[in-house]
């Protein structure tokens, strides 16, 4: 059963454009949800997270929207750029015992 | 700091061999996890520690153990290698139980 569910699978946008990808959840205790951005051939890294006392968060030209009664969060990128060619991940987790669960993770591709 | 590492970068076995993944962490983080990634998937977790000599089981921890010995080493052992265990594998520190990760650079593993 998949605790996060991620949409869409790829994303192509044209660069100057708006990404957005979507998450949805299902257990309630989560309490903090983080988007990583993965290039090809490396880690994870930690782009921006957000607790369920906001309903957004914006560093840069990337934001987080979270809706609490919808159990649902997105990533907005702005003014997308070639360099945000990426895969991006999803995930939520509770501050007891470290267990994060993963979207499935959307590939985005920025064209010039 | 060199961060989180893991050894080796790639590595094919035959099935039934055994081996060790290795992870080190110099942050003197309490937290750490191991994921494997398959395409479609995302990030699963096999096994998390909250601290040294503690160690508990995630979503897919089936055919691996761990041990959590020293604050700084995670490692990660096949003891009958699969081919369903090809994956990419990814370790995980953190300072704090369900907060930011600082991922390691992966394993890539094939299982003939």
């Amino acid at each position: 059963q998949q605790q996060v569910k991620q949409s869409p699978q790829s994303l192509i946008v044209q660069k100057g454009g708006i990404s957005i990808i979507n998450c949805a959840y299902e257990n309630t205790a989560f309490d903090y949800f983080p988007w990583y951005q993965q290039f090809p051939g490396k880690g994870p890294a930690l782009l921006i997270a957000i607790r369920p006392d906001v309903s957004e968060k914006k560093e840069g030209r990337f934001t987080i929207s979270f809706n609490k009664s919808a159990k649902q969060f997105s990533l907005h990128i702005m003014d997308s750029q070639p360099g945000d060619s990426a895969t991006y991940f999803c995930a939520a987790s509770r501050n007891t015992g470290n267990q994060f669960y993963f979207g499935t993770g959307t590939s985005l591709t920025v064209i010039p | 700091n060199a961060g989180v590492t893991q050894t080796p970068k790639f590595q094919v076995l035959k099935t039934g061999q055994s081996m060790t993944l290795q992870c080190a962490q110099d942050m003197n983080h309490e937290y750490m996890s191991w994921y494997r990634q398959d395409p479609g998937m995302g990030l699963r977790l096999i096994h998390y520690s909250v601290g040294a000599g503690i160690t508990d089981q995630g979503e897919v921890p089936n055919g691996y153990n761990v041990s959590r010995s020293t604050t700084e080493d995670f490692p990660l052992r096949l003891l009958s290698a699969a081919p369903s265990q090809t994956s990419v594998y990814f370790c995980a520190s953190s300072p704090f139980s369900g907060e930011t990760q600082y991922f390691g650079p992966g394993t890539r593993l094939l299982v003939l």
